[in-house]
């Protein structure tokens, strides 16, 4: 089955920081990734997408990613975090069946910046 | 303005009572789908209607089941309600483009559910 992992559960940084939150896939088919963010008390929003092409992702705030095949892997990056980051941050796969598809999350990654 | 709407957005209920929860699709969107987002856990996926019929359904118990209605708009109910059901649910709607490889999820801001 498939599944998402979400290396870090709570992270916690100072206003400039670099940011990098680590998720892993197991998936055996083509995969489309997300990242999405959940900033407290809003509606999950998606921060960026791979499909195919550019293994590199750039997305919105600032943010982008990196797909690794050989690694399954979609590291979310961002070179300088502000408070205003301060989230929880969820990977996705996009999983297939029967020609209908769903998304399968990790178990999130709750970011807090300290100004 | 999330472009899916959720009611109610907080519901207090007692085990073994049943719920309702429901959802207006974006827009231009026909398909939806639910996910519970236990705390301090990513959604797990429930099921998906499309075109009036489950198609597919993760790994709950039938004391979860739903249903579509022609103007796409949803309901998640959930009977026997038990202290582990407590979560937030969230309505997914994208739009079914056949063979395309691309559905665009929007979510809701979700029901929060707490079962006493």
């Amino acid at each position: 089955a498939q599944s998402v992992s979400q290396h870090n559960h709570h992270v916690i940084l100072s206003e400039a920081a670099s940011l990098e939150l680590g998720c892993n896939y197991s998936y055996g088919g083509t995969v489309n990734l997300f990242w999405y963010v959940q900033y407290p008390g809003q509606h999950l929003q998606l921060l960026l997408k791979y499909f195919s092409g550019d293994p590199l992702v750039k997305g919105i705030k600032g943010f982008e990613a990196e797909f690794i095949k050989s690694k399954f892997s979609f590291n979310l990056r961002k070179p300088s975090v502000q408070w205003s980051d301060t989230a929880e941050y969820f990977c996705a796969v996009n999983s297939w069946s029967g020609g209908y598809n769903k998304l399968i999350f990790g178990a999130g990654t709750r970011l807090a910046v300290h100004p | 303005d999330a472009g899916v709407t959720q009611s109610p957005t907080h519901l207090i209920k007692t085990r073994g009572q049943q719920v309702t929860l429901r959802c207006s699709p974006k827009s231009g969107h026909d398909t939806v789908s639910w996910y519970q987002q236990a705390l301090g856990q990513g959604p797990q996926f429930i099921f998906q209607y499309y075109e009036e019929e489950e198609r597919q359904r993760g790994n709950f118990p039938d004391r979860f089941s739903g249903h579509q209605f022609p103007n796409y708009s949803s309901e998640l109910n959930v009977n026997a309600l038990l202290l582990g059901d407590s979560a937030l649910y969230l309505c997914a709607s994208s739009l079914n483009r056949g063979t395309e490889s691309y559905y665009g999820y929007t979510f809701g801001s979700g029901t929060r559910l707490t079962v006493v």
